[in-house]
């Protein structure tokens, strides 16, 4: 079965400081890896997915992925944060074998940007 | 605008009551899920449908009932023989089934038991 760990669960950063939130799945086949994100008061949306290809992702509002296959990861990035990008960010993947193809979250990280 | 759907947005049950929780969406998607989120948890799939009048189970869907009369609507019904029915529960759709899909989001309804 996949899982998926986030190991931060709350995270605090100065504006303009560097941002490395960590995801590891265990699959140990084709995976198709995804960070969601939540603002305060939003729905959760997506941020940026890999499915095949440049293992280095980007998605919306600067932020970046890079999937290495070797580690099982897919670290989210962002190097410079800023308030607005307070919320909590959930990392998914979906194995997507066989007839039951199905995304599996991690517990989420609560970033939070102080001015 | 197009979307998501969820309602309500709080919702109470009596003990062994069966309460339903509604979730519509306009996209035209295929595919449509719910999902529960606890605590420390993330979100766990509860049911899930690949198209219109079909449903699976999910990992957790001991308590819950779903149908898929029409392809805009996916409701939930929580039964009373879900023990621990608090929770925030999450409706998603998206384009097609497959497993690069991105998933859209309603806002959700939180379940409470009184």
């Amino acid at each position: 079965a996949q899982s998926v760990s986030q190991h931060n669960h709350h995270v605090i950063l100065s504006e303009a400081a560097s941002l490395e939130l960590g995801c590891n799945y265990s699959y140990g086949g084709t995976v198709n890896l995804f960070w969601y994100v939540q603002y305060p008061g939003q729905h959760l949306q997506l941020l940026l997915k890999y499915f095949s290809g440049d293992p280095l992702v980007k998605g919306i509002k600067g932020f970046e992925a890079e999937f290495i296959k070797s580690k099982f990861s897919f670290n989210l990035r962002k190097p410079s944060v800023q308030w607005s990008d307070t919320a909590e960010y959930f990392c998914a993947v979906n194995a997507g074998s066989g007839g039951y193809q199905k995304v599996t979250f991690g517990t989420g990280t609560k970033l939070q940007v102080i001015p | 605008d197009g979307g998501i759907t969820q309602s309500p947005k709080y919702l109470f049950r009596k003990e062994g009551q069966n309460v339903t929780l509604s979730c519509e969406q306009n996209l035209n998607h295929d595919a449509m899920y719910w999902y529960r989120q606890d605590p420390g948890q993330g979100l766990r799939l509860i049911y899930y449908s690949q198209i219109v009048n079909d449903f699976q189970k999910g990992d957790i869907a001991e308590g819950y009932s779903v149908s898929r009369e029409k392809k805009e609507s996916f409701p939930l019904t929580v039964t009373s023989a879900q023990k621990n029915p608090t929770a925030f529960y999450l409706c998603a759709s998206s384009i097609v089934w497959g497993a690069n899909e991105k998933l859209f989001f309603g806002s959700g309804t939180q379940l409470s038991v009184l």
